[in-house]
This record gives C-alpha cells, structure tokens and sequence, in this order.
C-alpha cells in the first residue's frame, strides 16, 4: 500500500529535550516536506527536500532541521524544543515539485512543556 | 512574499444546499491550485486540482473555477451531505523565494452541513 508514515504520533516533552520525528514515503517520491499545523494558521510548509542531499526552507524554518540521506527518509529535528512549536506536524511527499499532489503522513502532535 | 487568502473560515449550510469557498492569491505565476479536504482528527486529501490552462474543472459534485486575471479561485460543492463536514484548504504553486515550487495554504474554512 502506497503510504507516508510518521513516528511518533504524539509526542510530550519538556523544553531543550533533543527529539526527532521520522517521516518514510514507499512511492519513490523526490519531494518531500514538512508542514506545521495550527489553528487559524493554516498549513505552514517548515523544509522541503527535491531529492536526496538536498533540502531547503519553508516559510517558517526557525528552529528545525531536517536531512535526506536517503530517498524515502525525510526527519524532522528540534535541537532545542521550546513551547511555541507546540503543534501538529505533518510530512509530506509527491511526485517532484509542489505542482504535484501531496500525500500527507497521519500527523504528529507535539507538545512542548 | 506569497500569500494565500481564504473566505470564509466557517461556513454553515443545510443539506441538499450548495457550499462556495474563495481563494485569493498575490503570486502571477502560480500555476497549480490544489483543494484538500481534512476530516476531524485525519491528515489532508486532495480532492481536485486546477492548473492554469484552464478555468474550470469538475468531478462530481465538486468544482473549482480559476480566474488568473483576478487571482482567484473558488470550490463549488453541491448537493452538500453530512459527509462533507471537513476543514477545506485551498492552495496555490510558487517559486517565491526558492528554486522550486512549493504549495502555499490558505488558512483553511471549517464546513459544516446540517442534516
């Protein structure tokens, strides 16, 4: 079954606690992303990859990084957690570029105390 | 930088009755306007997309119209049933500020079909 996937999906922490979320992809994608989600905001893209070894950012990347070491992979990483990026995360991948469908992941909700 | 707008961010409609969401957009060259659907609790759906060569698009008892003179869209549900009761969220393609494209959203409208 063609799927993202993300782990964990809820998540509880104290502020400065290292965490990463994992996010894999078994299409092939070449794009992924990662979004941030609160209400009256909308979505938020944070990073987005076009391909393994390259990455870029969002609009809201402050805080957060991500790596592509391989194709399916795409973490998600807060060195230092603090409580404004409480929210629920969601990854992302379609086929190349945002002008394709995006096929989320079933969310992460972070809490950050 | 690019932006999205979206109106409105509740809509309340009968069943049977007919929903419109609109969407602005600040980027000329946008060319990819994707709709998706959240139910409570799960991860966006695209519902329908619209590219830029044309105006109008339709499954089923969905639309989209696409104005690029305006820089604006809009999704046109009919028939509206309880299952459609979801937050929707519009978007628009830009290379605003990167060497690719990516998706900007809206802020999302709360639909909300009575039965």
């Amino acid at each position: 079954e063609a799927q993202v996937t993300q782990n964990p999906r809820y998540l509880i922490t104290v502020t400065g606690k290292k965490l990463t979320v994992t996010c894999s992809q078994n299409m092939n994608h070449e794009y992924m992303s990662w979004y941030r989600q609160d209400p009256g905001l909308g979505l938020r893209q944070i990073y987005y990859s076009m391909n393994v070894e390259v990455t870029d950012k969002g609009d809201v990347p402050e805080g957060y990084k991500v790596s592509r070491k391989e194709k399916r992979n795409f973490p998600l990483i807060l060195e230092s957690p603090s409580p404004n990026q409480t929210s629920l995360y969601f990854c992302a991948s379609s086929l190349s570029t945002g002008n394709y469908e995006q096929y989320f992941g079933p969310g992460t909700r972070l809490t950050v105390t | 930088g690019e932006n999205v707008e979206q109106h409105p961010s509740t809509l309340s409609v009968q069943e049977g009755d007919s929903a419109v969401i609109k969407c602005t957009y600040s980027d000329s060259a946008s060319n990819y306007f994707p709709w998706y659907k959240q139910e409570l609790g799960k991860r966006p759906q695209l519902i329908i997309d619209i590219r830029s060569n044309v105006g109008e698009k339709k499954d089923q008892r969905i639309a989209v119209t696409l104005n690029k003179t305006a820089k604006h869209f809009s999704l046109h549900i009919t028939e509206t049933q309880p299952e459609d009761s979801a937050v929707y969220f519009c978007a628009a393609s830009s290379k605003y500020g990167g060497a690719t494209n990516k998706l900007i959203f809206g802020t999302g409208t709360l639909l909300a079909v009575q039965p």
